[in-house]
């Protein structure tokens, strides 16, 4: 059974850096895409960007400027680096494996969520 | 603002069918496929349905999904006190080329 579980700083401070990191279990992350995706609380998903099976990156347009994500196989962890942290960027921050698997299109595991503050 | 566009809430009590509409464009549902989760209060999503209809093993049958041109739909048959969840919708934007959410939709049992 796969198992990712979300670690890092619980708050960063305005204008800094946020880093995540993701440590899957139970299986390699090399041949798959892995994925941030964050949550505001009390509202709704937002997908920050995936780093695919080879190593390349897609980001979420709305974030791309600000945003890195980064994989250690040695580890088989996958990090998420979110540069100019402002308040609108507190929000739950989950990892999930995916979206693509071939041609099908899903987010099959995730980790339980991170909450992140971006103080004033 | 979402991309897909659920209602906010949907309700029913117990037994009841409720269905949950996504609608999107072109760019999203209309040329990829539909995916929907279920996110239980105070927990991380969980995968019900994807390539617009197929459930994950151990999804009960009494949550099944479709798609139509543009838009998804999310069925809950025999609604069950654990049904009680916020479910999004989601699906591939060639416009955005990112993988886009929609706005959630808020179950309550009656």
């Amino acid at each position: 059974q796969v198992q990712l579980q979300e670690s890092g700083p619980g708050l960063v401070k305005s204008s800094e850096t946020l880093s995540l990191t993701c440590t899957v279990s139970g299986g390699s992350i090399s041949n798959y895409y892995w994925s941030w995706i964050r949550q505001p609380p009390g509202k709704g998903l937002e997908w920050i960007g995936y780093i695919s099976d080879i190593g390349r990156t897609n980001y979420s347009p709305s974030l791309n400027s600000r945003v890195t994500i980064s994989e250690d196989t040695s580890k088989n962890q996958f990090s998420l680096k979110l540069t100019s942290v402002t308040a609108a960027d507190t929000a739950v921050y989950y990892c999930a494996r995916g979206p693509w698997f071939g041609d099908l299109l899903k987010f099959d595991y995730w980790g339980q969520g991170m909450l992140v503050t971006g103080s004033a | 603002q979402s991309v897909l566009t659920q209602p906010p809430s949907a309700s029913g009590t117990p037994g009841q069918r409720v269905t949950i509409s996504c609608s999107g464009s072109t760019s999203n549902i209309g040329s990829n496929t539909v995916n929907w989760y279920q996110q239980l209060p105070g927990t991380a999503p969980k995968l019900l349905s994807y390539t617009n209809n197929q459930r994950p093993s151990g999804v009960p049958d009494r949550f099944s999904a479709s798609k139509s041109g543009t838009s998804g739909s999310l069925a809950i048959s025999g609604l069950q006190s654990e049904d009680e969840a916020d479910y999004y919708c989601a699906a591939w934007d060639d416009s955005l080329n990112g993988y886009v959410f929609g706005s959630g939709t808020k179950v309550t049992v009656l």
